[in-house]
């Protein structure tokens, strides 16, 4: 089974801090996403990447950076934590279009609060 | 702007009838479609999808219709189970690496 896992379940920062969140995968996947969850917005791709040290922004990627050293691990950061920021984070990772049908699989989610 | 739209935040149906998600979508690059089901404290999961070279994809009780010309596609169940309570959302890619999402339906089936 394809595992993704987030560095934390719940995280609880104040405004100017540098947050950083982790994600790692263990099935060899070449592509990796962060999103953020809103209610009402869905799902928004804020960075994605292809292969390690490439990055692309996605949607909504003001406020945010991200890192690929490994294949393995995605990092997304907040350079300075605003209250805007607070939502449900999930990391993804996929095959290189590896099939028809090339679905996405998720971790658990990183909720966090800005104060 | 939202390149995919589920206008209807939430759906209660009767155990055993059938539930019918719709989704809309804007982009007439994206050729591939999916949908993924999220219970509370957990990531999506991966339900079922459909090309745009198909009409019509079906697995067990799921159905998913696609309707490229008016950029429309739907997710039946039937019939439906009241662990199919959950957040349904829609996702669509051009080119089957990065996708584009739903804000989401909320479907409650009832016993």
């Amino acid at each position: 089974d394809v595992k993704v896992t987030q560095s934390s379940r719940y995280l609880v920062k104040r405004t100017g801090e540098k947050v950083f969140l982790e994600c790692v995968q263990d099935m060899d996947h070449e592509n990796m996403f962060w999103y953020r969850q809103d209610p009402g917005l869905g799902l928004r791709l804020i960075y994605f990447s292809y292969d390690v040290k490439m990055k692309e922004k996605g949607d909504i990627p003001e406020g945010y950076s991200v890192s690929r050293e490994k294949k393995e691990r995605f990092s997304l950061i907040l350079e300075s934590a605003s209250t805007n920021q607070t939502s449900m984070y999930l990391c993804a990772s996929s095959l290189r279009a590896g099939g028809p049908y090339n679905e996405q699989f998720f971790g658990p989610g990183t909720r966090l609060t800005v104060l | 702007d939202q390149q995919v739209k589920q206008n209807s935040p939430s759906l209660s149906v009767q155990e055993g009838r059938i539930s019918i998600l719709n989704c809309d979508y804007t982009n007439s690059m994206f050729d591939y479609f999916l949908w993924y089901k999220k219970y509370p404290a957990e990531g999506p999961t991966f339900l079922i999808s459909i090309s745009s070279i198909k009409d019509k994809n079906e697995d067990g009780r799921f159905t998913v219709f696609l309707n490229k010309s008016a950029k429309h596609l739907s997710l039946h169940i039937v019939p439906s189970q009241p662990g199919d309570s959950a957040v349904y959302f829609c996702a669509a890619s051009p080119n089957n690496n990065d996708m584009r999402f739903g804000a989401g339906t909320r479907l409650t089936v009832k016993p």
